[in-house]
């Protein structure tokens, strides 16, 4: 069945760092992607998608590229500030309809001044 | 306008005991979904509502769980007989419906449920 697998946390980052968060999928076809984050006390956002390969979904300096040859969907931002510390979770829409998101089982991010 | 709320934030039963958490999307969103975070754990899918009926409930865990939504509004997640494993944070999301095509889905902040 459709999954993803993302690397798991904390990652604990100085501000200004790179950084990666890495996804995979499996899935019937090529599905909608997705990072959502939870800030601390706050709800899940959609923070950026990508519905078809070589896609790239870009919002707030973050950016992931639709990687269809390495079923892949990796999170990435050049410089972190503390604000980022959150949550993010790698999703892909389930290929059997009703527009449910399967997610991954999210990745604590910690950005340190 | 106002987003997806939950009720209540926190919740802390006795084994046995039953449980309703409560929804309220956003006006309008005819969708809506049900999903459950276990500690270390992504979220799981229990249901999801079209108005007022549910043409998927694949992810309910057992008979001990069940949901209604009235009025195309609020939904009801009601939790029969709480089990220790059924400590989460169950979270709802709402959209709007435009068939086949993705909308958004918008979270609530969770209700965190806890059973001793």
């Amino acid at each position: 069945g459709d999954s993803v697998t993302q690397m798991e946390g904390p990652v604990t980052l100085s501000e200004e760092a790179f950084l990666t968060i890495n996804c995979t999928y499996t899935a019937t076809g090529y599905p909608s992607l997705f990072w959502y984050v939870q800030y601390p006390g706050e709800g899940l956002q959609l923070l950026l998608k990508a519905t078809k390969a070589d896609d790239k979904g870009s919002n707030k300096g973050f950016e992931a590229t639709y990687r269809k040859e390495t079923t892949s969907f990796h999170l990435e931002k050049g410089s972190v500030q503390v604000s980022d510390s959150a949550v993010y979770f790698c999703a892909l829409l389930f290929s059997g309809g009703y527009n449910k998101l399967i997610f991954g089982a999210g990745t604590r991010l910690a950005v340190h001044p | 306008g106002a987003g997806v709320s939950q009720s209540p934030s926190n919740k802390v039963t006795e084994k046995g005991k039953d449980v309703e958490l409560r929804c309220d999307p956003i006006s309008g969103h005819t969708a809506l979904y049900w999903y459950r975070q276990r500690l270390g754990q992504g979220l799981e899918f229990l249901i999801y509502f079209q108005g007022n009926s549910a043409p998927d409930k694949s992810g309910l865990p057992s008979d001990r769980f069940s949901a209604e939504r009235t009025g195309e509004s609020v939904s009801t997640l009601t939790i029969q007989r709480t089990q220790q494993e059924d400590s989460a944070v169950y979270l709802c999301a709402s959209r709007s419906f435009s068939g086949s095509s993705y909308n958004e889905q918008f979270f609530g902040p969770g209700t965190r449920l806890t059973v001793l």
